[in-house]
Parts: C-alpha cells; structure tokens; sequence
C-alpha cells in the first residue's frame, strides 16, 4: 500500500538553529514528491518537486533532497517567519492524485 | 506559482440548506482539479478529483449525492455540499493540477449550525 510517513509530528526550534524534516514513502514507482508550507487557516503553498534520487533543490533557507526511500527538508539557520505545517506528498505514475504525510508543523522561537 | 481562488474564504449555514464553494484557476488551465477536507491539525483528505467536462470521481466512503461536483470549464469547479449537516463543518481546499504539481486555493471555512 502507498504511504508516506512524516517525522516528526512538530519540532520547535530556536531562531538560527538548524534541522531536517523526514518524509519516508513507500509507492509503486514515484511520478514526484512534493513539498507544501502550510500556514494556519490558509491553503498549502508549494515549496518543492523532486522526481529522482539524488536531486536536490533549494529556496532560501530551505533545501529538499531524495532518496529512493525517503526526501529530507533542511531548514538552516530558520526564522520565526519559518514557523508553519510543512507537508509532504507523492504521486504514483499514471495518476495526479497526491498522497500526504500527515505533516511537521515547525515552531520557530525569536 | 499559479494562482487559485476559492470564494467564499468563510460561510455559516444552517442545517438542512445546501452551500456552493467555487474554486478558479486564475492564471492557468485545469484539466483536473481536486477537492480536499481538512479536519484541524489533521492533513489533506482527498474526496474528489474532477476533470474539465467529466463526472468526478470520488474517494471511498465520500458520498457523491451529498457532495455534487461541476468541473464546467478549465478554470471553474464548484463543491456543493447538499443538506449540510454539523459533522459536514470543516475546512474545504481545492487544487488544481498545474504541469507538475498541484497549487491550492486559500481554503473555505464552512460552519453548519
């Protein structure tokens, strides 16, 4: 069954200090992984498409990388602005339809 | 990124009555869009996918006639949820399926009393 696993469920950090985000999946051929911020009350904004292992792809603070088993998302130096839900889906080849991780939502202290 | 509203961001209906959320893609095309409900701090659960001029396919265990699906052109799809009900109060998100991924709408906050 595809499924995709997220670690950990929330993480506060203080301003400046580094961490990743997990996001382990389990699919029948991966089409992309993706990756979505999410503020409170508010839809998610996209971040990242990685597609093969080994890509990586960075925005700002934020850096996205992939294995054939799972994709990291780095947070250097964060600020409060950083503070959010950071979702992560793929899709399988032959559909658009996501399946989501159940999300870290990140604290970042001034 | 592409551009999606969803109007109206908040609405209060009583139980029994039936509600419309449009959802536009405003700078792009979508053949397919998708429908989510968001229970809070829970993730994204998909009830819908819709395609441009087609019926939806829905997700199990979400029941069609409750909630209708128009997909009426490439930029519009609409979400009515039928005889609204208290556990129907939720959080509603579209998204539609730009050339890779998919880009949200702000959300609509619906509350049955």
């Amino acid at each position: 069954e595809d499924q995709v696993t997220q670690s950990p469920e929330a993480l506060r950090l203080q301003e400046g200090e580094s961490s990743s985000l997990n996001c382990s999946y389990t699919v029948s051929g991966l089409r992309g992984l993706f990756w979505y911020r999410q503020d409170p009350g508010k839809g998610p904004e996209f971040l990242f498409t990685l597609y093969s292992a080994g890509e990586e792809k960075e925005k700002e603070r934020l850096k996205a990388t992939l294995t054939k088993k799972e994709s990291f998302l780095h947070i250097t130096a964060p600020k409060p602005e950083d503070s959010a839900t950071y979702l992560c889906a793929v899709q399988a080849p032959g559909t658009y339809k996501y399946i989501f991780g159940t999300g870290t939502r990140l604290k970042v202290l001034a | 990124g592409a551009v999606v509203s969803q109007h109206p961001s908040r609405v209060i209906c009583k139980s029994g009555t039936s509600v419309k959320i449009e959802c536009r893609s405003l700078d792009f095309q979508a053949t397919t869009m998708f429908w989510y409900r968001q229970f809070p701090k829970q993730s994204l659960m998909l009830m819908a996918t819709s395609n441009e001029g087609s019926k939806a396919t829905y997700e199990q265990g979400v029941e069609k006639d409750k909630f209708l699906i128009n997909h009426a052109s490439l930029t519009l799809s609409t979400l009515t949820v039928t005889s609204a009900h208290p556990e129907d109060s939720s959080f509603y998100i579209c998204s539609g399926q730009g050339a890779d991924e998919q880009y949200f709408g702000p959300g609509t906050r619906l509350t049955v009393t």
